[in-house]
C-alpha cells in the first residue's frame, strides 16, 4: 500500500527564517510527486511536480527536491504570506493509465512577522 | 483560462438524505478526480473518471458514486448520508496520464 508521511506536522518560523519540510514516501514505482499549498477553506493550489530522483524545481522562495525515498520543500527567507498548509502527494502506476493521488497529512506552516 | 469550478460551495443536509455535487473541469481536461478531506483523515481519493469511464476507485463504500458527461463535467452522489460524511469534497482535473491535477475550491458538506 502506498504511504506518504510528512514532517513536521506543524512549524512556526520567524519571518526570514529559512527551513525545510519533509515528505517520505513508499510506493511501488513512483510516477510523480506533487507539492500543493492549501489556505484555510480553499482547494489545494499546485506548486511543483517532480518525476525522478535528483530533480529540483524552484519558484520564488520555494525549492522542491526529490530522492528515491523522500522529497523536501525548502523555504528561503519566508514571508507571512507563505503561511499555509503544504501537502505532498504521490502517484503510482495504475492499470489503464488511471490517476489517483495519495496525500500526506500536510505540514501547517506559520510565518510570524 | 478558467479554473475548476464546483457547485454548490456549501451544503447542509440531514442524515439519510442524498446529495449531488457538481464539478466543471478546466477546458480541455478529460480526467476528473474526486477527493474527500476531513481533519482526521486528510485528503482521500474517491474515484477518477476519464472520457465518461470510471478508471480508478478509492476505498469508500458504495454509497459514494459518480459519473462523467461527454463534456467532461462530473457529478458525485452520496446516498443515505451519515454524520461522518461531513467533509470538504474536492474535485481535480487534468489531461490524464499522470499529468498534474488542478483542484477546485471544494464543496463544504455538513450532515446534521
Amino acid at each position: 500500500e502506498d504511504q506518504v508521511t510528512q514532517s513536521p506536522e506543524a512549524l512556526r518560523l520567524q519571518e526570514g527564517e529559512s527551513s525545510s519540510l519533509n515528505c517520505s514516501y513508499t510506493v511501488s514505482g513512483l510516477r510523480g510527486l506533487f507539492w500543493y499549498r492549501q489556505d484555510p477553506g480553499k482547494g489545494p493550489e499546485f506548486l511543483f511536480t517532480l518525476y525522478s530522483a535528483g530533480e529540483e524545481k524552484e519558484k520564488e522562495r520555494l525549492k522542491a527536491t526529490l530522492t528515491k525515498k523522500e522529497s523536501f520543500l525548502h523555504i528561503t527567507a519566508p514571508k507571512p504570506e507563505d503561511s499555509a498548509t503544504y501537502l505532498c502527494a504521490v502517484q503510482a502506476p495504475l492499470g489503464g493509465g488511471a490517476d489517483g493521488l495519495t496525500f500526506g497529512k500536510g505540514t501547517h506552516l506559520i510565518i510570524q512577522p | 483560462k478558467a479554473g475548476v469550478t464546483q457547485t454548490p460551495r456549501y451544503l447542509i443536509k440531514t442524515r439519510g438524505q442524498q446529495v449531488t455535487l457538481s464539478c466543471s473541469p478546466i477546458s480541455g481536461h478529460r480526467s476528473v478526480s474526486w477527493y474527500q478531506q476531513t481533519p482526521g483523515q486528510g485528503l482521500q481519493f474517491l474515484f477518477e473518471y476519464f472520457s465518461e469511464t470510471q478508471r480508478n476507485k478509492g476505498n469508500f463504500p458504495g454509497r459514494f458514486s459518480g459519473r462523467q458527461f461527454s463534456n467532461s463535467r462530473s457529478e458525485m452522489n452520496v446516498s443515505t448520508l451519515e454524520l461522518g460524511d461531513s467533509a470538504l469534497y474536492l474535485c481535480a482535473s487534468s489531461m490524464g496520464g499522470g499529468d498534474t491535477q488542478y483542484f477546485g475550491p471544494g464543496t463544504r458538506l455538513t450532515v446534521l
